[in-house]
């Protein structure tokens, strides 16, 4: 059964310092991996998609990594704002025509002043 | 341009009463989605509809129901609501993208409440 582990759940970091969320997967054959950010209340925004082929990838203080032999991926924030409190969630394609996609249960981030 | 929107944003229903929840957006997308996420859990898809005049089942189908009514409007039907459907619903679109990934794009989401 495809799954996505994400850890922490829950992370509390003060403002301008830096984090790093943790992605777990078994999902096949993969396809793609996808980071997005939900903040309370609202629809989840896409981060990033990276492919097989791509083992980092970045999108303004946020980077991605893949690793896809081992099955891990990392978001790493930096200089962390108020306004990065929100859940990431790792969210994995299986290459299957179905356009299944696997999404993890996510990790909470509170960015306290 | 508003992207996917959905109605209503709220509701509280009774066990065994129906309703049906609304998705449209104007991206021009051929595929929409509609899933459920509960708290600890992961999203996960009721149903999808990956172009105009078809659906398909996902991994929580049970109790639900769907109609794709044109290219824009996918509907999400509770026939006989039961506690165990209290959850927030999402409504996604996506387009196929080059090298067969695609990404989807979400709804503000329906926080549904059966009591």
């Amino acid at each position: 059964k495809n799954q996505v582990e994400q850890s922490p759940q829950s992370l509390i970091i003060l403002e301008g310092k830096n984090c790093t969320l943790q992605c777990n997967y078994t999902v096949s054959p993969f396809s793609n991996l996808r980071w997005y950010k939900q903040d309370t209340g609202r629809g989840p925004v896409s981060l990033t998609i990276m492919t097989f082929s791509e083992n980092t990838k970045s999108n303004g203080r946020y980077t991605a990594t893949l690793d896809a032999d081992t099955k891990q991926s990392s978001l790493h924030i930096t200089a962390s704002q108020l306004s990065d409190s929100a859940s990431y969630i790792c969210v994995v394609s299986a290459d299957t025509g179905r356009r299944a996609l696997t999404f993890g249960s996510g990790t909470r981030l509170q960015v306290q002043p | 341009n508003a992207g996917v929107t959905q109605t209503p944003k709220f509701q509280v229903l009774k066990t065994g009463q129906s309703m049906t929840l609304q998705c449209a957006q104007d991206m021009n997308h051929n595929s929409m989605y509609w899933y459920r996420q509960d708290p600890g859990m992961g999203l996960r898809l009721i149903y999808y509809s990956a172009s105009e005049g078809t659906t398909d089942k996902g991994e929580v189908p049970n109790g639900y129901n769907v109609s794709r009514l044109n290219k824009r409007e996918f509907s999400l039907r509770l026939e006989s609501a039961a506690p165990s459907q209290t959850s927030v619903y999402f409504c996604a679109s996506s387009d196929t993208g080059t090298g067969g990934f695609y990404e989807q794009f979400f709804g503000p989401g329906t926080r549904l409440t059966v009591l």
